[in-house]
């Protein structure tokens, strides 16, 4: 079974500070990973996916296979970073999603 | 606008009192999937469909029906709702090509007394 795991729950950092949102996942396939995230009150939208490799809205992850991790990092945290984020893991051709329990990232001005 | 919208935004309602909750997507898209939300347990699948009358259960389907009669309707049924289903549902889709990226909708915070 696969599996996703943000360690946790909240994190505060202040503006400017850089930010590392952990993502650790376990799955004996090939796994494709995404970050979501949700502002405050708004729907859940993709951030980014590890098959694309860009950085949005100055955010950036890699894949490590080896570590089986995907870590959303940015380097300058932003006021209108404070949002809920998810990670989330699906098989290579598959449209389900696992989830994991999200991050609260307030940043502190 | 590509969107997917649900009905109705808000509700309260009492033990017992079957509802639905509507999901409607204007993408064409293939798959369609229902999550809750609770606090400090993030986002439970509850059912998904993959197209037209093909629909299955997720992680969490005990006290919810679903059917997927048209490709752009994945109505949520709640036969006997209990306080335990007090939560917030979104709706989500997906198709094909699109390295699996899931458009949501704007949730439905429900209520049962």
């Amino acid at each position: 079974a696969q599996r996703v795991t943000q360690p946790e729950k909240l994190l505060s950092v202040f503006k400017g500070a850089p930010v590392e949102l952990k993502c650790n996942y376990s799955y004996s396939g090939s796994p494709e990973l995404f970050w979501y995230v949700q502002y405050s009150r708004q729907r859940l939208q993709l951030l980014l996916r590890h098959i694309s490799r860009e950085s949005i809205k100055g955010f950036t992850a890699d894949l490590n296979k080896g570590e089986t991790s995907f870590h959303l990092k940015k380097p300058f945290a932003q006021e209108e970073d404070s949002a809920m984020y998810y990670c989330a893991l699906s098989r290579a051709g598959s449209y389900q999603l696992t989830f994991g329990k999200g991050t609260k990232l307030s940043v502190i001005p | 606008e590509a969107q997917v919208t649900q009905n109705p935004r808000y509700l309260i309602t009492v033990t017992g009192k079957k509802l639905t909750v509507t999901c409607s997507q204007n993408m064409n898209h293939e798959y369609m999937s229902w999550y809750r939300q609770d606090p400090g347990l993030g986002l439970r699948q509850i059912y998904y469909s993959m197209n037209v009358e093909v629909t299955d259960k997720g992680d969490v389907p005990e006290g919810y029906k679903v059917s997927r009669k048209e490709k752009r309707n994945f109505p949520l049924i709640l036969e006997s709702p209990s306080p335990n289903q007090t939560s917030l549902y979104f709706c989500a889709s997906s198709g094909t090509g699109d390295y699996n990226e899931q458009f949501f909708g704007p949730g439905t915070r429900l209520t049962v007394l």
